[in-house]
């Protein structure tokens, strides 16, 4: 198994641009999300899905959207970027099956600047 | 104030000692409570969790929740540099499978 991956690992972007970060897991999830991760500032939930065709808002959903049309992809687009975006962006995916403290698996991560 | 309050550190101890991480947090429907460990440009992966109150132990790793203080901790013994890393608490309610997280502590364990 692959788990959670995602790409790109790295990405530099101009203000006004767009973007998509792509988001796949192999373990037949119910569940995946977006988090972006900054200084200080813990984990902060964008968006989440409880499976395809179903997507719902997190914390900070504002500039993001996403899709879930099949049960292993999860892409984050990023509709006119913003210095503000700049963050460490991870998806996770758990199964549904289990209580509140069943595992989430994280990916790798994507570094995303925005100059 | 946040929901879930957690010093972002450093904190620093020599290589063997006993650390102690902490969390606060102000929602009482909260009963599961987790640790993830994340290394330097990695994703976190949970350590532990815990339901409810009371201890969990796990080779080295202890972790504690004390719900009527609000207070959950991960103590670490015969601490290895290979225990440096950002830990990061998350808390969840009964049926709620969204986790609140804190900010994260990072450890540094000197050799």
């Amino acid at each position: 198994n692959a788990g959670v991956t995602q790409t790109p690992k790295f990405q530099v972007l101009k203000t006004g641009q767009s973007m998509t970060l792509q988001c796949a897991q192999d373990m037949n999830h119910e569940y995946m999300s977006w988090y972006r991760q900054d200084p200080g500032m813990g984990l902060r939930l964008i968006h989440y899905s409880v499976g395809a065709g179903i997507t719902d808002q997190g914390e900070v959903p504002n500039g993001y959207n996403v899709s879930r049309s099949t049960t292993e992809d999860f892409p984050l687009r990023l509709l006119s970027a913003a210095p503000s975006q700049t963050s460490v962006y991870f998806c996770a995916s758990r199964s549904l099956g289990g209580p509140p403290s069943y595992e989430q698996y994280f990916g790798p991560g994507t570094r995303l600047t925005v100059t | 104030q946040k929901e879930v309050e957690q010093d972002p550190g450093p904190l620093s101890v020599p290589e063997g000692a006993i650390v102690s991480l902490n969390c606060t947090y102000s929602n009482s429907a909260f009963q599961y409570f987790m640790w993830y460990r994340q290394y330097s440009r990695k994703g976190p992966e949970l350590l532990m969790y815990t339901y409810s109150s009371g201890n969990k132990e796990d080779g080295r790793f202890t972790a504690q929740v004390d719900k009527s203080s609000k207070y959950i901790s991960l103590f670490i013994r015969d601490s290895q540099p290979s225990d440096s890393a950002t830990y990061l608490c998350a808390m969840s309610g009964d049926s709620n499978y969204q986790l609140i997280w804190g900010a994260g502590t990072k450890l540094i364990i000197k050799p």
